[in-house]
């Protein structure tokens, strides 16, 4: 039973655009949520992240939003650049436990 | 740079052998922590090391995967008597603290026959 889903397996978003990552959980204790970014070959680098105590965390071209009564988080980047075309994972954790992790969102910017 | 390194990148091996896979964190770096992806999958938590507390060993598939952290840095996850299952790709990742940031190695993509 998956504590944490990313529901979408791939988005294709012009660039310029926005692009809205999400991602949904189940256990009501996660109180800090990350997302990290992945190229090919590459390890996971982290991108942005949010505690329970705030709804929104902007940085940059990235914004991150946490809706704890509906269990959803998302990541919105605007502008979108063609370097953005990764897969995107959420991560989350409850006090001092290991991060969970959704499958990933594979985003293809197109020029 | 000095990030988080892991060999070898790739290992094919045949099934019912043993394999090692190497993780060198960042230095300075406390905790480390193993991950598995499997095809289609997200990362799936395996063992954490934090300084010299006992690792928190609760992702562990199977008691044919064990771990060691010597002298605080290099960590090596071993697999014994593999099975096809086990194919994945092995990640480690570091961070200064427990709840710090995690940096993650390019990982060692393991194809078992």
């Amino acid at each position: 039973d998956q504590q944490v889903k990313q529901n979408s397996p791939s988005l294709s978003v012009q660039e310029g655009r926005i692009s809205i990552l999400n991602c949904d959980y189940t256990n009501s204790m996660f109180d800090y949520f990350l997302w990290y970014k992945k190229y090919p070959a590459e390890g996971p680098t982290f991108l942005i992240s949010i505690s329970s105590i705030k709804d929104k965390n902007e940085d940059g071209r990235f914004t991150v939003f946490l809706n704890k009564s509906a269990k959803h988080l998302s990541l919105h980047i605007v502008p979108s650049q063609p370097g953005d075309s990764a897969v995107y994972f959420c991560a989350l954790r409850s006090g001092n436990t290991p991060l969970v992790f959704g499958k990933g969102t594979r985003l293809s910017v197109i020029a | 740079g000095a990030g988080v390194s892991q060999s070898p990148s790739n290992k094919v091996t045949e099934k019912g052998k043993d394999v090692e896979l190497r993780c060198d964190p960042i230095s300075g770096h406390t905790a480390l922590y193993w991950y598995r992806q499997s095809l289609g999958q997200g990362l799936e938590f395996l063992i954490y090391f934090q300084g010299n507390s006992a690792p928190d060993k609760s992702g562990l598939p199977s008691d044919r995967f064990s771990a060691e952290r010597t002298g605080g840095s290099v960590s090596t996850l071993t697999i014994q008597r593999t099975q096809q299952e086990d194919s994945a790709v092995y990640l480690c990742a570091s961070s200064l603290g427990q709840l710090e940031t995690q940096y993650f190695g390019p990982g060692t993509r393991l194809l078992v026959l």
